[in-house]
């Protein structure tokens, strides 16, 4: 089941915070994050393991509740580049040798100057 | 640049058709994933091989089907086209250190059924 992304679009002024969500209706085992501009291919931001630990990524950092089956990424002090769509993908799975991702709808980024 | 491959970059092909999609994995990646992306659907998981095996499948049609080949390149086949397969394709690789998949996509290859 596809994980549920919020919010769906947001608008941010250079240098303000912003933060998106990502929560599951199943056992998480781990979440991936990626960010896609437009007309290109996602692009990696990071994974989270289940355990709860948080990562952080120069100014982009994310957390993970196993037990509330949630993540969220955090973006201080945006920059342009960072605009684009953000995709959570969950793996439900415990089966290491079975690797699928399901996406979330997205979230579209926009930063202004 | 992630260093997968994806050729073609556009395919456009009538409905009934059927194409086949190609990709090669960065250097030492022996897992390969096939998405579909629509506008209406999101990013899609459809199937991934590793090492030559398949391993996990998704929602992926029966009229699709997919390989991967010794030198661990993949090919998507689509056959029987309708206008409603019309996205971009995308593959992607990833080495597996432990529990940890980092996937590299490609540049996708987008499809137009008309």
């Amino acid at each position: 089941q596809q994980p549920v992304q919020s919010p769906q679009a947001v608008i941010l002024r250079e240098g303000e915070d912003a933060v998106i969500n990502c929560s599951s209706s199943k056992a998480l085992y781990s979440v991936h994050w990626y960010r896609q501009k437009h007309g290109e291919a996602p692009v990696f931001l990071m994974i989270l393991l289940k355990g709860g630990e948080q990562k952080g990524h120069d100014k982009i950092s994310a957390s993970f509740n196993e037990k509330k089956q949630q993540s969220s990424l955090y973006l201080t002090a945006s920059q342009l580049s960072y605009s684009g769509t953000y995709f959570c993908g969950t793996d439900n799975s415990m089966d290491t040798g079975r690797r699928a991702l399901t996406f979330g709808s997205g979230t579209r980024l926009q930063v202004q100057p | 640049d992630s260093g997968v491959t994806q050729t073609p970059k556009h395919l456009i092909t009538a409905t009934g058709q059927r194409v086949t999609l190609r990709c090669s994995p960065r250097s030492g990646d022996l897992s390969v994933y096939w998405y579909q992306q629509s506008l209406d659907q999101g990013l899609q998981f459809l199937i991934q091989y590793y090492n030559g095996e398949e391993r996990a499948k998704g929602n992926i049609l029966e009229r699709f089907s997919a390989q991967q080949f010794p030198d661990l390149h993949s090919e998507l086949n689509l056959s029987s086209l309708e206008l409603g397969d019309s996205a971009l394709y995308f593959c992607a690789s990833s080495v597996e250190l432990g529990p940890s998949y980092e996937q590299y996509f490609g540049p996708g290859t987008r499809l137009t059924v008309t």
